[in-house]
Order: structure tokens, then sequence, then C-alpha cells
């Protein structure tokens, strides 16, 4: 079975500064890897997420993250983070086979300092 | 095209009652599940249907029944509602391509059993 560690429970960054957010999983084979976002009050939004290919992921709002296979490790990235990313952030991992059902981390709570 | 809705937004229950949740979505996916999400718990998959007229346990599903008897629709239920039921809980729908297609999340509800 698949897992996701999502080590760090709050980030506190100043408005500006660069950003990254560790995701690590277990899974035997190649997973599939994901990045949602929530604003507080809402549901679910997907940032980016990895299948297969390129290893540098492009996502939505400016966030990029890159898959490292020998680290199995899928971590956010963002390099200038502005107020309204303040949210938790969860990353998601997939099977690569069966009935595909992702599991999440716990999520990364950001701060961002003005 | 209104994506995922929940309905209700907010619920109170005292304790030994039930209560239906409603998802709908009107992407014609697939795949609809239900989450709760808790407090340095991240999301925990209660149940899940892979197609109309059928469903699947999750992690979590002890205390909770579901039905998909339209496509559009994924019913959550709590026959006897327990404290420990106290959570926000998301519904989500995706495609059939386990491969390309993403999760969408409904807004929540948020249950509070007294």
């Amino acid at each position: 079975a698949q897992s996701v560690t999502q080590p760090d429970i709050h980030i506190t960054v100043s408005e500006g500064a660069s950003l990254e957010l560790r995701c690590n999983y277990s899974y035997g084979a190649t997973p599939y890897l994901f990045w949602y976002v929530q604003s507080p009050g809402q549901g679910l939004q997907l940032l980016l997420k990895y299948f297969s290919g390129d290893t540098l992921v492009q996502g939505i709002k400016g966030f990029d993250a890159e898959f490292k296979r020998s680290q199995s490790s899928f971590n956010l990235r963002k390099p200038s983070v502005h107020w309204s990313d303040a949210a938790e952030y969860f990353c998601a991992v997939g099977a690569s086979g069966g009935s595909y059902i992702p599991t999440f981390g716990r999520g990364t709570s950001l701060i961002v300092h003005p | 095209n209104a994506g995922v809705t929940q309905t209700p937004k907010f619920r109170v229950l005292k304790t030994g009652q039930s209560m239906t949740l409603l998802c709908a979505q009107d992407m014609n996916h697939e795949y609809m599940y239900w989450y709760r999400q808790d407090p340095g718990m991240g999301l925990r998959l209660i149940h899940y249907s892979v197609g109309e007229g059928t469903t699947a346990k999750g992690e979590v599903p002890d205390g909770y029944n579901v039905s998909r008897l339209k496509k559009q629709n994924f019913l959550l239920g709590l026959e006897s509602a327990a404290p420990s039921q106290t959570s926000v809980y998301f519904c989500a729908s995706s495609g059939g391509d386990v491969v390309t297609d993403t999760q969408y999340f409904g807004p929540g509800t948020r249950l509070t059993v007294l």
C-alpha cells in the first residue's frame, strides 16, 4: 500500500521569499503524485500532478515540483511567495495499477508574513 | 457547470440522530469519493464508488453507509451519529481514466455531533 509523509506541520515564510514544502512517499512502483491547496473554508484544488516523463512539473499559481525517485520525494516549490498563498497544502500519492485511490498526507499549513 | 456540490454546508446533530449528506456532480464522472478531514489528520477516505450502483469501503468506513443510485449523486449516511463523527466532510469526483483524471472537490460539509 502507498503512503505519504509531509514532515512539516507548519511553515512560516516572509512575503517574497522562496518556498519549499516537503513530501515523501512510499510505494513500490512508479507512483502518481499530486499537490493540492486548500484555502480556509474551501475544498481542495489541484496545483499539479506527476504521472510520468519529465520529473519537473509545472503547476498553477507559479508552483512547481520535482519528482526525485532516489529520495522518494516530490517537494513543492515557489520562487516568491505572495500573501494569498497562505493555505493548507496536501501531497497525495496514487498507485499506478488497479483501482486508483490516492492517499493524502496530513498537510502543511503555510503562514505568510508581510 | 457547477462542478461538485454538497448539501448541507453545516449541520448540528445530537448523538444518536441520523442524517444524509448529498453530493452531486455535473461532470459525468465515474468515480466519486467521500472523505473526512480532521485537524492534523489530513483527508481520510470513508467510502468511494467506481460507477453507478457500486460502492466500496475506504480507510475509515465504520459508522457510515453510502449509496450511488444515480451516476451524478453520491449519498453519505450516518445512521446513529456519535461525537467522534464531528468533522468536515468532503466529496470528490473524477473521471474513469486513472492515469490522467483529476479529483474535483466539493466545498465541504461541517458536521458537529453533540
